[in-house]
């Protein structure tokens, strides 16, 4: 298995309390990747980084915001966390290479939240 | 901008039955199109992958054909086990997305033995 651990696995917080998220690499790959999974939905992309200090919003940012400091952390963090952001979060990975220029992301096991 | 539609679940077989789960997306230029599984309790892993129009991924006994004519990549499999049970989401990556995959929305299968 790629390198990623994602922490913590499971949390329950209170709402309004702030809450972060980690993702850690062992891979050195460049690109990381936030994603929530919640039922009807899929997946979808919360923020995503294409290099240290280089970050973008993807189709859900709202509430949410993100750093990387170091090639091998990507944190994903709630302000103020909500109801609505109770959910599964996925990090995941790539390098941005493969046969035919195919990326293929490379995901964690995954934290649960749940806001109450 | 991209999209994936993918077939409602829950879909569930017997096993050694046939299965076809329907994939079709939406998206300007020549996307590459991606299966990915996911076990109860796990993330994602890549099942099989398609670059260009005509490419047949295949996997584990799981099949996909890139059809650019219908904007389709079903994906499908002869004889499913018990252990095929898992949720299934398809998934493109455009040129130019930094990576990014669009995702549908997965579809759940249960095979009975």
């Amino acid at each position: 298995d790629a390198g990623i651990t994602q922490s913590p696995r499971h949390k329950v917080t209170e709402t309004g309390t702030p809450v972060t998220l980690r993702c850690h690499q062992t891979e050195n790959h460049r690109y990381m990747y936030w994603y929530r999974q919640d039922p009807g939905h899929g997946l979808r992309l919360i923020h995503y980084s294409y290099g240290v200090k280089d970050t973008d919003k993807g189709e859900v940012s709202d509430g949410y915001s993100v750093s990387r400091s170091k090639t091998e952390d990507f944190l994903l963090t709630l302000e103020s966390a909500t109801s609505s952001q109770t959910s599964v979060y996925f990090c995941a990975i790539s390098d941005g290479a493969g046969a035919g220029g195919a990326n293929v992301l490379t995901f964690g096991a995954g934290s649960r939240l749940t806001v109450l | 901008g991209d999209s994936v539609t993918q077939m409602e679940g829950p879909v569930t077989l017997s096993e050694e039955a046939f299965l076809t789960i329907n994939c079709t997306y939406t998206a300007t230029g020549y996307p590459s199109l991606f299966w990915y599984v996911q076990y109860p309790g796990e993330g994602l892993q890549l099942l099989l992958k398609a670059t260009k129009a005509d490419d047949k991924g295949s996997n584990k006994g799981f099949e996909a054909t890139y059809r650019k004519e219908t904007t389709s990549f079903h994906l499908e499999k002869g004889s499913v086990q018990v252990s095929d049970s898992a949720v299934y989401f398809c998934a493109l990556r455009n040129q130019g997305s930094n990576y990014k995959l669009t995702f549908g929305k997965g579809t759940l299968l249960t095979v009975n033995p």
